[in-house]
């Protein structure tokens, strides 16, 4: 069955330090592969997805992203994390399964990122 | 680019009433328009896809009496609360897909989400 791991609910990171916000799937087929960050009663914002091509996925505010391929990984990085980016992190898959509503997400339980001055 | 609304963004109901919630893509055309549920510190749970001009298709679980949705064009697709009780207390997120009609590669972009409070 198709499935989105977020191995951790919380990620704590100092301002200025890299960050990583950790992201595995289980799908049948070719992944695409999104991410998006929810701040507080708000809905969710696009940062980055990959499709096909380059393994590394550059996005908004900084933010990339690696396909991994043998590791079923989409792992979101940030050279160097600001207090503004402490939000919910969502990870999220698409593939092509007849059986289900084209171009539906499936999400990862989100993790939260905090970054502390 | 890509900004999707929705209308209201907070409502508080007596229970019995129904409650209407409007998610509009402002700058794209949307064949397919999503909505979700989301709880307090949880993931989102789709709850039906809209397609224009058709009817919705609803997720296993999901009461399609209940929540009627209404895609009547391109860019506006209404989620109505019938009859709300407490348990429907939630917030509600759309979302619009934009591309080339809901391909398994299009973006969703995600309206700011509809805090619904049934008393």
């Amino acid at each position: 069955a198709q499935s989105v791991a977020q191995p951790e609910d919380q990620v704590n990171v100092a301002e200025g330090n890299p960050l990583t916000v950790k992201c595995t799937y289980s799908v049948s087929g070719n992944p695409y592969l999104f991410w998006y960050v929810q701040y507080p009663n708000r809905g969710l914002q696009f940062l980055l997805k990959y499709i096909t091509g380059d393994n590394l996925v550059k996005g908004s505010y900084g933010f990339e992203a690696e396909f991994n391929k043998s590791q079923t990984s989409f792992h979101l990085k940030k050279p160097s994390a600001l207090v503004s980016d402490s939000a919910l992190y969502f990870c999220a898959v698409s593939f092509l399964d007849r059986g289900s509503t084209l171009g539906r997400l499936y999400f990862g339980r989100g993790t939260q990122l905090t970054v502390w001055p | 680019g890509a900004v999707v609304s929705q209308h209201p963004s907070w409502v508080i109901c007596k229970s019995g009433t129904s409650v209407k919630i409007e998610c509009r893509s402002l700058d794209f055309q949307a064949t397919t328009m999503f909505w979700y549920r989301q709880f307090p510190k949880q993931s989102l749970m789709l709850m039906a896809t809209s397609n224009e001009g058709s009817k919705a298709t609803y997720e296993q679980g999901v009461e399609k009496d209940k929540f009627l949705i209404n895609h009547a064009s391109l860019t506006l697709s209404t989620l109505t609360v019938t009859s709300a009780h407490p348990e429907d207390s939630s917030f509600y997120i759309c979302s619009a897909s934009q591309g080339t009609g809901g391909g398994v590669a299009d973006t969703q972009y995600f309206g700011p989400g509809t805090r619904l409070t049934v008393l």
